[in-house]
């Protein structure tokens, strides 16, 4: 069955420490993955997605995420977190053949001043 | 402009009520979906109309009704509301057949049932 795991419930970091959120997937095909941030209060907004050719790709707002196939995982980084990365964020795999996406249960990131 | 929006943004009502919830797209995306946000955080599926057609019905209670007069509208009603239906519902869109078929998601409205 298609999955996507969050090990990660929560995490704190200081400010302008690195960040990396974990993500593993199960899935019988070539995934698209995809990264979400949501802010308090606030919809998810698309950090990143990946489909084919370069593992590692670049999101907005200095992100980035590198897929490992043999590792089924799909990591997201950030070098230098700033308070305002302080969200929830979201892995999701798909879509299936029947165009859903499975989504991980989420990371929530606090970040210390 | 606004992609994916959604009214309205807050709805407190009581139990037993009906409402509807309404989304609206302006991205010429052909697929859209309802996902309902638990107290968790959780993000789950409920519906998705493909060029108004249903594609994805969950387990979903049947007092839950989705419409799609058109494929940039998807709209959510939901009968008889009780205490657990309390949660964020959030529209998202998509584009079938143009990989990577990322989903865009609307601001979310707050439902809370009394």
């Amino acid at each position: 069955a298609q999955s996507v795991t969050q090990p990660d419930i929560h995490i704190t970091v200081s400010e302008g420490a690195s960040l990396e959120l974990r993500c593993n997937y199960s899935y019988g095909a070539t995934p698209y993955l995809f990264w979400y941030v949501q802010s308090p209060g606030q919809g998810l907004q698309l950090l990143l997605k990946y489909f084919s050719g370069d593992t590692l790709v670049q999101g907005i707002k200095g992100f980035e995420a590198e897929f490992k196939r043999s590792q089924s995982s799909f990591n997201l980084r950030k070098p230098s977190v700033h308070w305002s990365d302080a969200a929830e964020y979201f892995c999701a795999v798909g879509p299936s053949g029947t165009y859903k996406y499975i989504f991980g249960t989420g990371t929530r990131l606090k970040v210390l001043a | 402009d606004t992609a994916v929006s959604q009214t309205p943004k807050y709805l407190v009502t009581q139990m037993g009520n009906d409402k509807s919830i309404k989304c609206e797209q302006n991205l010429g995306h052909d697929t859209m979906y309802w996902y309902k946000q638990d107290s968790k955080k959780f993000l789950k599926i409920m519906f998705s109309y493909n060029n108004k057609e249903l594609i994805i019905n969950e387990t979903v209670p049947n007092r839950f009704s989705p419409k799609s007069p058109d494929k940039a509208h998807l709209n959510l009603h939901i009968n008889s509301l009780e205490l657990g239906d309390s949660a964020v519902y959030f529209c998202a869109s998509s584009l079938r057949g143009q990989a990577p078929y990322e989903q865009y998601f609307g601001p979310g409205t707050r439902l809370t049932v009394t």
